[in-house]
């Protein structure tokens, strides 16, 4: 059974850094094709696509977010770490990650987790 | 990026009726286009991969179509667990947008 969960701080301040961790289990991030991608939702607002790190460490990131994201992952702790910088209240959303699979040319998200809802504020 | 354009926003349809939702890309993306329903409080679920392939546990009142630029979700004999508001997501390049979501109520 794969599961996923995010954890972190609830509430931020503006100007501070975020730190997100995404615990999975029932996949390895070394086997290849696998990827853990982080998904945000502001309230009342689309799902938004962060950043994705890959079996091999390659990584991908948002264009608009690229300055202020990084994604690392832990192999061996079954951890992926987002951090965003400079947070802005605009940042508060509900933050997912989410099992990548991809197989003979096909990607999807597999596996979310729950979620985790981030306010920032002063 | 490749910007992901869903019609409507909103629709109103009753239990047992039939819906069509519309994903638009700003450029070809093949039949890189999965589907996720979504509800509140909980995490989206993915419905329909690669345009048009059923998600293993999904019923098949779900079903997807099309390629290119032009695809189509289709839920036929909705049922009252189907409302929720739909994304459709392109994996044909990086970012990996999604569609701004179209939300189905009960009428």
């Amino acid at each position: 059974q794969i599961t996923l969960k995010e954890s972190g701080p609830t509430l931020v301040k503006p100007t501070q850094t975020l730190t997100l961790t995404c615990t999975f289990s029932g996949f390895s991030l070394s086997t290849s094709g696998v990827g853990v991608g982080w998904i945000r939702q502001p309230p009342g607002k689309a799902l938004e696509w962060l950043a994705l790190i890959y079996w091999d460490d390659d990584k991908r990131y948002s264009p608009s977010l690229k300055s202020r994201l990084t994604i690392t992952k832990d192999t061996s702790k079954n951890q992926v770490v987002l951090t965003m910088t400079n947070m802005d209240p605009v940042d508060t959303a509900t933050y997912y990650c989410a099992h990548r699979i991809a197989t003979s040319g096909v990607e999807y998200f597999q596996h979310w987790g729950q979620g985790t809802l981030v306010t920032v504020s002063s | 990026d490749i910007q992901m354009t869903q019609s409507p926003s909103s629709l109103s349809a009753s239990v047992g009726g039939r819906v069509t939702i519309t994903c638009r890309a700003s450029q070809s993306i093949s039949s890189s286009l999965n589907w996720y329903q979504h509800k509140p409080g909980k995490a989206p679920e993915l419905l329909i991969y690669a345009a048009s392939s059923l998600q293993s546990a999904v019923p098949s009142r779900f079903s997807g179509s099309g390629s290119g630029t032009d695809f189509t979700l289709t839920i036929s004999s909705l049922q009252p667990e189907d409302f929720a508001t739909y994304y459709c997501q392109q994996t044909y390049s990086s970012p990996r947008t999604f569609g701004q979501g179209t939300k189905l109520e009960i009428k």
